[in-house]
């Protein structure tokens, strides 16, 4: 199974500060055919389901503000909130969807400062 | 819009089974990886189940397999998970995610394995 490992498991930032949470791959999940890291960024704040903010390591879902960016390639990735409003308190998840089993890090809580 | 509703959460004595359902809109579900993932209370997020389109493969959790089964109904755009041999530790909020990469998720349904 690959194991994703996150840090850290939580971050205090000023608001309009940058937030950086890392995420690392037991193993490499970038496919050789397609040139692809199939690695995912989710958000979840209290009571509610994971919110899908980027697949395929940087590519931002459809209405996710541009503050929220994603980086890296191969075991070692990067979310990076530029400029941290309010509204993105919340646990974040890396996730790996390169084999079965599908595995999420551990999640890396966010407050503000 | 994306909806994925969830039903059939409940009480359930260690050693019981339940059986879960999923409808979902607004996308075409017949084209679509189904996942089963699950969060204990105050716990992080753990995947469950997925499968194909066509129901034709299927990958368990190794926590679940053996006890756990997934299935899918494409004409009604539903998909199921067959719990027996519950356990306390399968205590959990069960979502069901739409998409390979989980893109579209449900509001989630409780279930709780208690005596």
């Amino acid at each position: 199974d690959i194991v994703m490992t996150q840090s850290p498991d939580s971050l205090a930032v000023s608001l309009g500060e940058r937030a950086t949470v890392n995420c690392k791959s037991s193993q490499s999940v970038l496919s050789t055919s397609n040139n692809r890291n199939y690695l995912a960024w989710f958000q979840q704040k209290p009571g509610q389901p994971p919110k899908l903010l980027i697949s395929w390591a940087s590519t931002r879902e459809s209405g996710v503000p541009d503050r929220f960016s994603g980086s890296g390639s191969g075991t070692d990735f990067t979310l990076t909130i530029s400029s941290l409003q309010a509204e993105d308190v919340a646990v974040y998840y890396c996730q790996q969807y390169y084999s079965a089993p599908i595995t999420f890090g551990q999640g890396t809580q966010l407050e503000i400062k | 819009e994306v909806q994925l509703v969830e039903s059939g959460g409940d009480l359930v004595q260690p050693g019981g089974s339940l059986r879960l359902s999923c409808v979902g809109s607004g996308f075409t579900f017949s084209n679509s990886w189904m996942s089963w993932v699950r969060q204990a209370p105050g716990k992080g997020l753990e995947w469950v189940a997925n499968i194909k389109k066509d129901g034709s493969e299927k990958y368990y959790a190794d926590s679940v397999k053996g006890r756990f089964t997934i299935s899918r109904d494409n004409a009604e755009n539903s998909l199921y998970l067959q719990m027996n041999s519950l356990r306390a530790e399968d205590t959990a909020v069960y979502y069901c995610a739409g998409d390979f990469a989980c893109t579209y998720w449900g509001q989630g349904t409780l279930v709780t394995v208690s005596s």
